[in-house]
Order: structure tokens, then sequence, then C-alpha cells
């Protein structure tokens, strides 16, 4: 079973620039998440979909981060314009709607360096 | 969701037995235990999860005591390999519930 895909792995960019993270959830999958891991911390809940619609942004910071799921598959997280404590590795994971949580997958994650 | 407490750091040698302790003093009925493991680099990785009493696998055991107040995963013989973050996550998920994060153990495995 191929795993989350996200790209890029790495990226850095000068702050008040724009960035776009993607992530490929597995196959059937309903539901997806992406979470913030800022060095030292356990990763942080951004957002969650439910096919194409969100169920919970309420920690996602909607003046400069959105994301959107087409077609309930792949997922883009944006942030416009960057902040420097927006450094941290990004993180999308996938599960099905049911069962328990050993259902999850992450993927390896995109490191953001904002300078 | 019930909060946990789990050490900040471990160090162990090369073929040691590691038990890492959580404890989630607040845990409701219906809630479960699973421990997630992440390699540098990597997203976490689910190892095990548990109700009570203890469960096993090929990686690691569960051991949950009567009142479910804390729990300890134990990894048997730990290599070098071993060395990542250990996550302790209590709630009573299901496919579409979040999973909530600390800022779990760090193993660190010494040849």
């Amino acid at each position: 079973e191929a795993g989350v895909a996200q790209s890029p792995r790495y990226k850095i960019i000068e702050k008040r620039q724009s960035v776009a993270f993607w992530c490929n959830p597995i196959s059937g999958h309903a539901t997806l998440y992406w979470y913030q891991q800022i060095l030292g911390q356990g990763p942080k809940l951004l957002i969650q979909f439910q096919n194409n619609g969100v169920v919970d942004d309420s920690q996602l910071p909607k003046d400069r981060f959105s994301a959107e799921r087409l077609k309930g598959v792949d997922s883009t997280l944006k942030i416009q314009p960057a902040k420097l404590e927006d450094s941290a590795v990004y993180l999308c994971a996938s599960s099905l709607s049911t069962g328990r949580n050993y259902g999850y997958t992450f993927g390896s994650g995109t490191r953001l360096t904002v300078v | 969701l019930a909060k946990t407490t789990q050490p900040i750091s471990m160090d162990s040698y090369e073929g040691q037995e590691v038990n890492i302790t959580c404890s989630h003093n607040n845990i409701a009925t219906n809630d479960y235990i699973t421990w997630y493991q992440q390699f540098p680099s990597q997203g976490p990785r689910f190892i095990i999860q548990g109700y009570k009493t203890k469960v096993k696998n090929e990686v690691a055991s569960l051991f949950i005591p009567a009142d479910r107040k804390s729990s300890t995963l134990s990894l048997p013989r730990v290599s070098l390999s071993d060395t990542a973050v250990y996550y302790c996550l209590v709630g009573g998920y299901s496919g579409n519930t979040p999973l909530v994060f600390g800022k779990g153990t760090r193993l660190s495995v010494i040849a």
C-alpha cells in the first residue's frame, strides 16, 4: 500500500513570501489532516477534512493560512504571507472514517524554513 | 481530552528493556491509550493501542493498570534504531477524530 505522499520535502523562503504544500493521501482515506510541528514539540492540528469538506479549522491562522481538498483526494496548504514563526515541519495524515486511530498514516512532512 | 504527562527524555544502552510511563489521571471511560513513534525527518507512526490490562505486538508491550490512570510502554532489547520520540495519546478515537499530541519522550539509545 502506498503511503501518504507530500511535496516538497524542504522549502526555504523569505518572510512575507508565499508557499504551498501538497499532500496525496492513501487511496480510499476519506479523512485528511494537516499538522504543524515546531522543533521540539509534538504535532499540532491545523485543519481536518472529511472528503472535500472542512470538519475543523479552529486552529488554522486564517489570516495567512488556507487549505483546500478538491475532489476529496489531494490537498494543498498555503501560507501567504509567511512569518518567521511559521518555520516548522508540516505533516499531512489520512485515515479511514471508521475504525480506531491506528488507521492514521502520516507523510514524511515538508520542512519549511522562513528567513 | 485527557491530559497526558510523560518524561521529556530517557537514555538507554543497547540491548536493555526500556519502559516509558505516561500519566493520564483524567482518562474517560471510553478512552483508549495509544502510542506513536516518530523518527527524525518522518511523521509519527502507530506502535500500539490498548484499553486495559496488557497488549503485546511484535514491536512493544503496553501495560495498563486497573485504574487506567497510567500506562507503560515497554520496548524489549532496544537497538540504536529505536532512538526516536515516543508519544502517549489518550482519547476515544474513531477514524475521524484528530490525534492530539503532547511533547513526547525523546529516547536516546547508546551503543
